[in-house]
């Protein structure tokens, strides 16, 4: 069975902190994927990134970035310099890879990120 | 391209009503899916598609039916609606053929089971 674990359920910071979300996945499988998603208090979902098993190159986007640690099964989100508009809840996802596992994603709780100006 | 629509956005029903959310995407995708968002759990997956007449239950199922009938429609019944189903329902797709594999999302159907 896979899990995914946001142990994080609120973080509050002021403006311009750097801040991180934590996610813990457990798999038994070999290749998967690993997502984040941005919820904003409208409501949609909107996807931030994908990394697949095999990179685990970290990466950077704007104020963005991701650390993919496979020996720790950890894929954290650290924004930069935090903004109001990143207040939001923040979703990790897992899907196995291949077969019918398109679009059947395994998600954490969910954090919860107030950013205070 | 208006990629997946959900509707309605809001319901409120009463215990024991019956309703359908409906679900459509206009991207020739193969995978749909539908999930429940409640408080301090994250999503889960309720039922999924593969296909056009292929169906199948996620984590979550009991209390729902689906079905496809085409590519572009999957919608999500509740026969009798409980207050425990009272919950933002998301439905998703993927997958298209020859293409990538980004999964995209409606916009969420907020339902209240009074």
């Amino acid at each position: 069975a896979q899990k995914v674990t946001q142990a994080q359920t609120e973080i509050s910071v002021v403006e311009k902190e750097d801040v991180t979300l934590d996610c813990v996945y457990e798999t038994r499988d070999t290749t998967y994927y690993l997502f984040w998603y941005k919820q904003p208090p409208s409501g949609e979902l909107v996807f931030l990134i994908r990394r697949n098993s095999f990179d685990e190159q970290n990466e950077i986007s704007g104020r963005y970035s991701w650390n993919f640690q496979k020996s720790t099964s950890s894929f954290n989100f650290t924004i930069t310099a935090s903004q109001v508009v990143d207040s939001a809840v923040y979703f990790c996802a897992l899907r196995r890879a291949g077969g019918t596992s398109y679009g059947k994603l395994t998600f954490g709780q969910g954090t919860i990120l107030t950013v205070h100006p | 391209n208006a990629g997946v629509t959900q509707t309605p956005k809001f319901q409120v029903l009463k215990t024991g009503q019956s309703m359908t959310l409906q679900c459509a995407q206009d991207m020739n995708h193969e995978y749909m899916s539908w999930y429940r968002q409640d408080p301090g759990m994250g999503l889960r997956l309720i039922h999924y598609s593969v296909g056009a007449g292929i169906t199948d239950q996620g984590e979550v199922p009991n209390g729902y039916n689906v079905s496809r009938s085409t590519t572009e429609d999957f919608p999500l019944r509740l026969l009798s609606a409980a207050p425990s189903q009272t919950s933002v329902y998301f439905c998703a797709s993927s997958y298209q053929p020859g293409g990538g594999n980004t999964i995209y999302f409606g916009e969420g159907s907020w339902l209240t089971v009074v």
